[in-house]
């Protein structure tokens, strides 16, 4: 079965220091990998998507990157927090197979900034 | 219904009622996903329903499709306490973007 793990949990962190999030997806090879961020009380933004190792296209620009440095990790960082990254962070993965749309979240990391 | 630009749609009832949420959406997409948001965890998967589809049901789920309106709608017969939860629609307009909708909190009570 899959699983995908996303690290930390929650994270309080200042204005103007960096982050790093992590994601790692286990039991499936070559996931399409996907970084979502979602204020408190609203709907899911998509920041980032990859379909492969190296490879990852932005699809909203918050002072955000993202990397794929593995087949099953993706990493969000920033240089710089922002009052306005709060929120919570979302990985997720979906199938290859583009006849069955299948999207598995992880449980998330709850960011604030102060 | 929702919608991104929408505020979070809000709907409170009774265990044991059926309920119906609606979904509007503005671009092409070969599918619409519903999700399921239950306070502090990832959202999960609950219905596809793809274009050339009217209607697909899993248990008490019941999805529809209007494509020529580009509207979707979420059924819960006989909720639960435990559907409580915040319910999404999302589209795909493709190149491996997901566009999610505003979403409706439901709220059961027992």
């Amino acid at each position: 079965a899959q699983t995908i793990h996303q690290w930390p949990v929650a994270e309080i962190k200042a204005v103007g220091s960096p982050l790093s999030l992590g994601c790692t997806i286990k039991g499936k090879s070559s996931p399409n990998l996907y970084w979502y961020w979602q204020a408190t009380g609203g709907t899911l933004q998509q920041l980032f998507y990859s379909i492969t190792v190296g490879q990852v296209e932005s699809v909203v620009q918050l002072n955000l990157s993202a990397s794929r440095p593995k087949d099953d990790q993706f990493i969000l960082s920033t240089e710089k927090l922002l009052l306005s990254h709060s929120g919570f962070y979302l990985c997720a993965w979906g199938s290859l197979d583009t006849s069955n749309s299948d999207y598995t979240f992880g449980s998330g990391t709850r960011l604030l900034v102060i | 219904s929702q919608w991104g630009e929408e505020n979070l749609q809000a709907l409170s009832i009774q265990e044991g009622e059926d309920v119906t949420m609606n979904c509007s959406y503005k671009t092409y997409t070969t599918v619409v996903q519903w999700y399921r948001q239950k306070s502090g965890k990832g959202p999960a998967q609950l219905i596809l329903i793809r274009s050339n589809e009217r209607e697909k049901r899993s248990g008490r789920l019941r999805a529809t499709l209007d494509t020529s309106s580009q509207s979707s709608s979420l059924s819960i017969t006989g909720t639960l306490a435990t559907d409580t939860a915040v319910y999404f629609c999302a589209t795909e307009p493709g190149g491996y973007k997901v566009v999610f909708g505003s979403g409706t909190r439901l709220l059961v009570s027992p």
